[in-house]
């Protein structure tokens, strides 16, 4: 089974601190992506990377950053924390395979309180 | 720019019902579409992914299919179960951007 571990379920931090969100795969998968999920808005897609040290923007990028040194993990860096980047931040990856993507399969996410 | 919306919002059966959910897309150029479950509090979990030039796939009592030109897909659950209860996300993976583009999910309790 793919195990896609997200390093802490719960995190408080404070406003201006700079916070690191990581995530490991053990499936050597290519693809690998960052979401932020909240109520009314469903999941936005931060960041993604398609290879080691590669990255792409999502559609909320701001106010984020990220680091893929090595295929298994991909850290979300947070540069200077504000309140409303609280929120359920969920980790993914996925391989292709015959030019196909195949699932995504997600962390079990960290939930961030900034105060 | 493409936009996903599943209805019903939340969805209350009594256990043993049949079932459909809907997920409807506006752009019809999509690589694929996949189906999610998610529990309280917990990540994501893969249930079915359709590629672009597939009509529907199963797994267990799960049967989603996708008509692109409509722009719609609806996951069929049979014979369904109280720990069927979670919320269930239809996302595409958009031929423009290659990003998945999720709805909004549906509610779905079994009651027993």
């Amino acid at each position: 089974d793919v195990k896609v571990t997200q390093s802490s379920r719960y995190l408080v931090k404070r406003t201006g601190e700079k916070v690191f969100l990581e995530c490991v795969q053990d499936m050597d998968h290519e693809n690998m992506f960052w979401y932020r999920q909240d109520p009314g808005l469903g999941l936005r897609l931060i960041y993604f990377s398609y290879d080691v040290k590669m990255k792409e923007k999502g559609d909320i990028p701001e106010g984020y950053s990220v680091s893929r040194e090595k295929k298994e993990r991909f850290s979300l860096i947070l540069e200077s924390a504000s309140t409303n980047q609280t929120s359920m931040y969920l980790c993914a990856s996925s391989f292709r395979r015959g030019g196909l993507d195949q699932p995504q399969h997600f962390g079990d996410g960290t939930r961030l309180s900034i105060l | 720019k493409q936009e996903v919306t599943q209805i019903p919002a939340a969805l209350s059966v009594p256990e043993g019902e049949n079932l459909v959910l809907n997920c409807s897309f506006t752009d019809s150029a999509i690589y694929n579409l996949q189906w999610f479950r998610q529990d309280p509090g917990k990540g994501l979990t893969s249930l079915l992914l359709i590629q672009s030039s597939q009509r529907e796939q199963t797994s267990g009592r799960l049967n989603a299919s996708l008509d692109k030109s409509s722009g719609r897909s609806t996951l069929y659950i049979a014979a369904s179960q109280p720990g069927d209860s979670a919320t269930y996300l239809c996302a595409v993976r958009d031929a423009q951007g290659g990003k998945l583009i999720f709805g909004q999910g549906t509610e779905l309790s079994v009651k027993p």
